[in-house]
């Protein structure tokens, strides 16, 4: 069975330019996250898609960041305009149940590497 | 102060040592907590969930003291494949996972 593949692994672009993001979850899992960890830091949660539906966008640091999942299979996030900060790596993880119950787990995608110059 | 916080190390110990890592969170209404485990430049795993009652899995067993808010993992018999950077996480019981920054684990020959 694949696993979560995400596209692509790595990115150079300019400040001011536009990347986007693309993660193919599981098949089947109908829950996808989105978590970054920029240099230094703590993995953090920018968001969750149950199906097409934005469950919990709490953590999406600014309105330069965009995620959709349009028909509820793979999921895009596009930063525009990139900024300096933006730089490190962006996992997208998926899960069958969007509850942390006993036996559900959560599986991550490699993640892309984003460097902003 | 950081919602879960964890030495970074690194820890360096020689193959067949015992080796432990401690980890506290602040959220007291946390509900559940794990190990995952990141090697270099890789994808975090899930290592092992952690309860209450002390779970074991070969040679790691995990230990949650919610009383304190405190998480351990105690790694026997280390291996050199167990080098890796091994992340406290914990869960409110929605979706989001919080991450501690990670403690450093290598072991040399």
């Amino acid at each position: 069975e694949a696993g979560v593949t995400q596209f692509p692994s790595h990115s150079v672009i300019e400040k001011g330019q536009t990347v986007t993001l693309r993660c193919d979850p599981i098949s089947g899992h109908d829950n996808l996250y989105w978590y970054r960890r920029v240099m230094g830091k703590e993995i953090k949660f920018l968001l969750h898609f149950v199906k097409e539906s934005k469950q919990d966008e709490s953590g999406m640091p600014n309105n330069r960041f965009l995620a959709e999942r349009t028909g509820g299979t793979y999921s895009t996030l596009k930063v525009q305009p990139a900024e300096l900060e933006d730089s490190g790596v962006y996992f997208c993880a998926s899960s069958s149940r969007d509850r942390w119950t006993s036996g559900n787990t959560i599986y991550f995608g490699e993640g892309s590497w984003l460097t902003v110059v | 102060r950081k919602e879960v916080e964890q030495d970074p190390g690194p820890f360096n110990v020689p193959e067949g040592a015992t080796v432990a890592f401690n980890c506290t969170y602040s959220n007291s209404a946390s509900q559940s907590f794990f190990w995952y485990r990141q090697d270099c430049r890789k994808e975090p795993k899930l290592l092992m969930s952690v309860y209450s009652s002390g779970n074991e899995d070969g040679r790691f067993t995990a230990q949650l003291n919610r009383a304190s808010q405190y998480i351990s993992l105690l790694i026997r018999d280390s291996k050199l494949s167990d080098s890796a950077t091994y992340l406290c996480v914990v869960n409110n019981g929605y979706s989001t996972l919080t991450f501690g920054k990670g403690t450093m684990l290598l072991v040399s020959p």
